[in-house]
């Protein structure tokens, strides 16, 4: 079975703080992807990042990175100096990717985080 | 660059009634996923087509039903509502092609049933 986890349900931080987002997953599949949506009050899911199972490459973009440790089955997402922007409700997901011709994202619970002025 | 359109994206209904949900995919993409989001939950698969068929099955409820047409979008049929249903239903489209499993969001469709 598949299942992701984001045990932080929500989180508060004051703006220009670093915040780390945790997830972590659980598969049985040898190749699968990960990723990381983001979801603003107004409702749409903001596409952040996607990682290959095989890539184990810590990413940067801008004030966000992203740290992917098989080992441990984590994949977390840090900000770095918030910004009040930030507060949305972010979401780890997974999907297998065996070569089906589609591939369901399982998603996490979400993280709620408030960046405060 | 086109996005995943979905009509309409806020709609009200009465419990018992029939609601349709219509999503258009991203030009050239061939897979549509649907998905529905409840309020303060993740969202959770439904149902997917590739090339007109369907693919795969989540938790769709037997009175949902789905399809995806010749021009590739897709209609989410939804009778007998319940209250339980007032969600956001997000609709999301993908190219098999290139293997990257990317799955592009449209902004959603808010149901309520009053």
């Amino acid at each position: 079975a598949q299942k992701v986890t984001q045990a932080q349900t929500e989180i508060s931080v004051v703006e220009k703080e670093d915040v780390t987002l945790d997830c972590v997953y659980e598969t049985r599949d040898t190749t699968y992807y990960l990723f990381w949506y983001k979801q603003p009050p107004s409702g749409e899911l903001v596409f952040l990042i996607r990682r290959n199972s095989f890539d184990e490459q810590n990413e940067i973009s801008g004030r966000y990175s992203w740290n992917f440790q098989k080992s441990t089955s984590s994949f977390n997402f840090t900000i770095t100096a918030s910004q009040v922007v930030d507060s949305a409700v972010y979401f780890c997901a997974l999907t297998p990717n065996y070569g089906g011709a589609t591939n369901k994202l399982i998603f996490g619970t979400g993280t709620l985080l408030a960046v405060q002025p | 660059a086109a996005g995943v359109i979905q009509s309409p994206r806020h709609l009200i209904k009465e419990k018992r009634e029939t609601a349709t949900l219509k999503c258009y995919p991203i030009p050239r993409h061939d897979t549509v996923y649907w998905y529905q989001q409840g309020p303060g939950q993740d969202p959770q698969f439904l149902i997917s087509f590739y090339e007109k068929m369907q693919s795969d099955k989540g938790s769709i409820p037997d009175r949902f039903s789905a399809q995806q047409f010749s021009d590739y979008h897709s209609e989410l049929n939804m009778s007998s509502l319940e209250l339980g249903d007032s969600a956001l239903y997000f609709c999301a489209s993908s190219y098999y092609g290139t293997g990257r499993n990317e799955q592009f969001f449209g902004p959603g469709t808010r149901l309520t049933v009053l």
